[in-house]
């Protein structure tokens, strides 16, 4: 069964406390792996797509990395408004729902001023 | 706008009752996603259609619920005889087939208490 874990579960930085969430995860064949970031009440916006080790991708203050057993998300000098909940995911090649995405349970991030 | 939206936002009803929401997806995509969301946790992945077709379903999609998208366009999902456990944001999501793996673009949600 495909797990996805995500830590720390909470965090709490000060503007422009540099940091990286972690999300590791055990699949039988990983197609892809995406972040999304969540605001209280609302759905999930997408971030970023990774689809092979040692794959990067930069948007503003964050950058996700990825290897065989893990993605990191880097969040650099972040302000107030980068707090959310920052979710991960991954789409496998295993059978039964392998189309629908399988969640880890987020990390809640808070900046403050 | 033209991204993924949900009606209604939000429903409050009574165990026993029958509810109904509905996902419109972004124009051009070809699948739709629902998934349900409780507090704490991330989204728990129910079925997904590719145009009108019904492709997959998940453990935690009961008797009870059963989801349609009739002309391939926006999709309903209903809940029958609702029970306090059904209470959660449900979440519909639309994509566009890739040909290694499809981004998933999700709507407001639907916040579902059943009292």
């Amino acid at each position: 069964e495909d797990q996805v874990t995500q830590s720390p579960e909470a965090l709490r930085l000060q503007e422009g406390e540099s940091s990286s969430l972690n999300c590791s995860y055990t699949v039988s064949g990983l197609r892809g792996l995406f972040w999304y970031r969540q605001d209280p009440g609302k759905g999930p916006e997408f971030l970023f797509t990774l689809y092979s080790a040692g794959e990067e991708k930069e948007k503003e203050r964050l950058k996700a990395t990825l290897t065989k057993k893990e993605s990191f998300l880097h969040i650099t000098a972040p302000k107030p408004e980068d707090s959310a909940t920052y979710l991960c995911a991954v789409q496998t090649n295993s059978g039964g729902g392998a189309d629908g995405l399988t969640f880890g349970k987020g990390t809640h991030l808070i900046i403050q001023p | 706008d033209t991204g993924v939206s949900q009606d209604p936002r939000h429903k409050i009803t009574k165990r026993g009752q029958n509810v109904t929401f509905r996902c419109d997806p972004i124009s051009e995509h070809n699948r739709l996603y629902w998934y349900r969301q409780t507090l704490g946790q991330g989204p728990e992945f129910l079925t997904y259609f590719q145009n009108e077709a019904q492709l997959e379903k998940s453990r935690l999609l009961s008797d009870r619920f059963s989801a349609e998208r009739p002309k391939g366009s926006f999709s309903t999902l209903e809940i029958q005889r609702t029970e306090q456990g059904d209470s959660a944001m449900y979440l519909c999501a639309s994509s566009l087939t890739g040909r290694y793996t499809d981004t998933q673009y999700f709507g407001p949600g639907t916040r579902l208490t059943v009292l």
